[in-house]
């Protein structure tokens, strides 16, 4: 079975930092790499995705990812926070050969940003 | 206005009594997911539904139950079977088939057992 690991549960940081959260996950086949973020109150959404193609995906508000096969690892970055930042974010994998199309998450990241 | 409705936002159940969750979708998607999250352990699959009137156990079915019989419903009951049922519950849906779809999430229902 898949499993998604992110090494950070909580992270601050002052606005203008750069953040980058790591994620590895254990499937050796082909997979799907999502990163999804919730801010509080607010329901999951998207902020980027890879698929196939260039390793470097970019996402919306000035995140990207880079997908690592060799390491397995698809970590998130963001040259410069804002206070708006601040919310837990989800690396999720889905297994193509898996029926059902399903996502494993990882254990979620908390990010506070400071003004 | 397309996207996916959970109802309600709160439930508060008692001990012993069984509760089932909404949520529907106006997205015309086949594929549709619970997931049940916990602080600090991600979002972990409980049931999913590629097609109407079929549905599969997802890593943590114990407890649950789910139906299918419509494309844009899928609702979770939670029964007096499951250990620790306070929870927040997501409820999801994709376009499905074969990978390369994201998935689309409710706003959450945040159950409590009194």
């Amino acid at each position: 079975a898949q499993s998604v690991s992110q090494h950070n549960h909580h992270v601050i940081l002052s606005e203008a930092a750069s953040l980058e959260l790591g994620c590895n996950y254990s499937y050796g086949g082909t997979v799907n790499l999502f990163w999804y973020v919730q801010y509080p109150g607010q329901h999951l959404q998207l902020l980027l995705k890879y698929f196939s193609g260039d390793p470097l995906v970019k996402g919306i508000k000035g995140f990207e990812a880079e997908f690592i096969k060799s390491k397995f690892s698809f970590n998130l970055r963001k040259p410069s926070v804002q206070w708006s930042d601040t919310a837990e974010y989800f690396c999720a994998v889905s297994n193509l050969k898996a029926a059902g199309n399903k996502l494993t998450f990882g254990g979620g990241t908390r990010v506070l940003v400071k003004p | 206005d397309g996207g996916i409705t959970q109802s309600p936002k709160y439930l508060f159940r008692k001990e012993g009594q069984n509760v089932t969750l909404s949520c529907e979708q106006n997205l015309n998607h086949d594929a549709m997911y619970w997931y049940r999250q916990d602080p600090g352990q991600g979002l972990r699959l409980i049931y999913y539904s590629q097609i109407v009137n079929d549905f599969q156990k997802g890593d943590i079915a114990e407890g649950y139950s789910v139906s299918r019989e419509k494309k844009e419903s899928f609702p979770l009951t939670v029964t007096s079977a499951q250990k620790n049922p306070t929870a927040f519950y997501l409820c999801a849906s994709s376009i499905g088939g074969g990978g390369h779809a994201e998935a689309f999430f409710g706003q959450g229902t945040r159950l409590t057992v009194v």
